[in-house]
């Protein structure tokens, strides 16, 4: 079957940086994407890794190793209203997405 | 900007009731889905559609269909509700164009089945 880990629960001081780790197992692999979501609101695209490597996007940094089925989102920096929750997700077919069960990001002063 | 808007915040129904979910999007995206979300379960996808008149089954289609007869409107529909399909529905769209990766996705609709 198919699966992505990510830890359930984050916690981390205002202006620090925090890693969010995703270990994926899929039956194809096109690329990894990142969501953010708050409480009672959508979730809103944050990134896109198809090759290996780090993607920079402001504070937010997102990394992609495919030999390992392993990628990151790297939030430096860290604001409170960064406290939401965030999705790994692996293009599994093309536009076809499968998510992880998030990571809850707790910012605190 | 991109809007994708859902017929409903919040919806009750009763068990056995025939349930229709609407989604449309302004952007001329191809790509349409319908998602369930629950707590623990993250975002787990129910159909999709590539274009009008087209379906594929997600990861978790039983005791669900779906309906796409003009591109900018995807409906979901509850042939017999039941209290497990008590959920967060979240519709979301997407473009063909190249290096396009995004799902953009609506509010959502709470969904109870009593």
């Amino acid at each position: 079957g198919q699966s992505l880990e990510q830890p359930s629960e984050v916690t981390a001081v205002e202006g620090a940086i925090v890693q969010i780790n995703c270990t994926y197992q899929t039956s194809g692999f096109y690329g990894l994407s990142w969501y953010q979501q708050h409480d009672g609101g959508a979730p809103t695209f944050l990134s896109y890794n198809a090759l290996d490597g780090l993607e920079e996007t402001g504070r937010f940094s997102s990394f992609l190793s495919r030999s390992d089925s392993y990628g990151y989102l790297l939030l430096q920096e860290l604001q409170m209203k960064d406290s939401a929750s965030y999705f790994c997700a692996a293009e599994t077919g093309a536009n076809n997405l499968f998510f992880g069960t998030g990571t809850r990001l707790t910012v605190i002063p | 900007d991109v809007k994708v808007t859902q017929s409903s915040r919040y919806l009750v129904k009763r068990t056995g009731e025939k349930v229709f979910l609407e989604c449309v999007q302004d952007m001329d995206h191809e790509n349409m889905f319908w998602y369930r979300q629950d707590p623990g379960l993250g975002l787990r996808l129910i159909y999709f559609s590539y274009d009008v008149k087209m379906k594929e089954k997600g990861d978790i289609p039983e005791g669900y269909s779906v309906s796409r007869e003009k591109k900018e409107r995807f409906s979901l529909i509850l042939e017999s509700a039941s209290t497990n399909q008590t959920s967060m529905y979240l519709c979301a769209s997407s473009s063909n164009l190249a290096g396009n990766y995004e799902q953009y996705f609506g509010p959502g609709t709470r969904l109870t089945v009593t």
